[in-house]
């Protein structure tokens, strides 16, 4: 049960870089979100994409791109890192269309930007 | 504007000693509330789904409750391996969660 799969785990890099973190859930979930933790802030929705073909911005979505490949795939881009984007970066997969669904998360990017 | 705060931020129990970790929200259009555990260097972990007021849901030491305006998780009799971060998330439109802060737990024996 592989459930959802992030890669990169860690990656430093430098201002101005880009990047592209990977997403894949394995459950057949219409959903999926990207979200960022930081401490003090809590996880905050960056972007998500309620089925496959849709992407809708989220709280904090500057400066960050995403696609929703297939329906078992959702890539974030970051085009030109910045240090405020140091973080760690969650994807969560979720079934839509039924009251209360909880969402399933990855084990998470720990990324770094210098 | 929806809102989610948990409080206390951070809770030090001695091994037994029984608490309870809160959640308060203003959201409209509720159609669920979340929680979540979380240990350090982990993705959150789905604990338990309340969906309307009164509703209670039980797993091992951990029980969940809900109000109209806040959400409680009892933890009776904790241990060590209770020790953790417990995140309060609240759905509404598309069932997208959005999360409160988090309530850091530490049990010790």
């Amino acid at each position: 049960n592989a459930g959802v799969t992030q890669t990169p785990k860690f990656q430093v890099l430098k201002t101005g870089q880009s990047m592209t973190l990977q997403c894949a859930q394995d459950m057949n979930h219409n959903s999926m979100y990207w979200y960022r933790q930081d401490p003090g802030m809590g996880l905050r929705l960056i972007y998500y994409s309620a089925s496959e073909g849709t992407t809708d911005k989220g709280e904090v979505p500057n400066g960050y791109n995403v696609s929703r490949l297939n329906k078992r795939e959702f890539s974030l881009r970051l085009e030109s890192a910045a240090p405020s984007q140091t973080s760690v970066y969650f994807c969560a997969s979720s079934e839509r269309g039924q009251v209360g669904t909880e969402a399933f998360f990855g084990q998470g990017t720990r990324l770094t930007v210098v | 504007e929806d809102q989610v705060t948990q409080s206390p931020e951070a809770l030090r129990l001695q091994e037994g000693e029984s608490s309870s970790l809160n959640c308060s929200y203003t959201v409209s259009g509720l159609r669920g509330l979340f929680w979540y555990r979380q240990d350090p260097g982990k993705g959150p972990e789905f604990l338990f789904t309340l969906y309307s007021a009164g509703e209670e849901k039980e797993k091992e030491r951990l029980k969940a409750t809900l109000t109209k305006k806040e959400s409680f998780l009892h933890i009776t009799a904790p241990k060590p391996e209770d020790s953790a971060t417990y995140l309060c998330a609240v759905g509404k439109r598309s069932y997208i969660p959005t999360f409160g802060r988090g309530t850091s737990l530490i049990v010790h024996p």
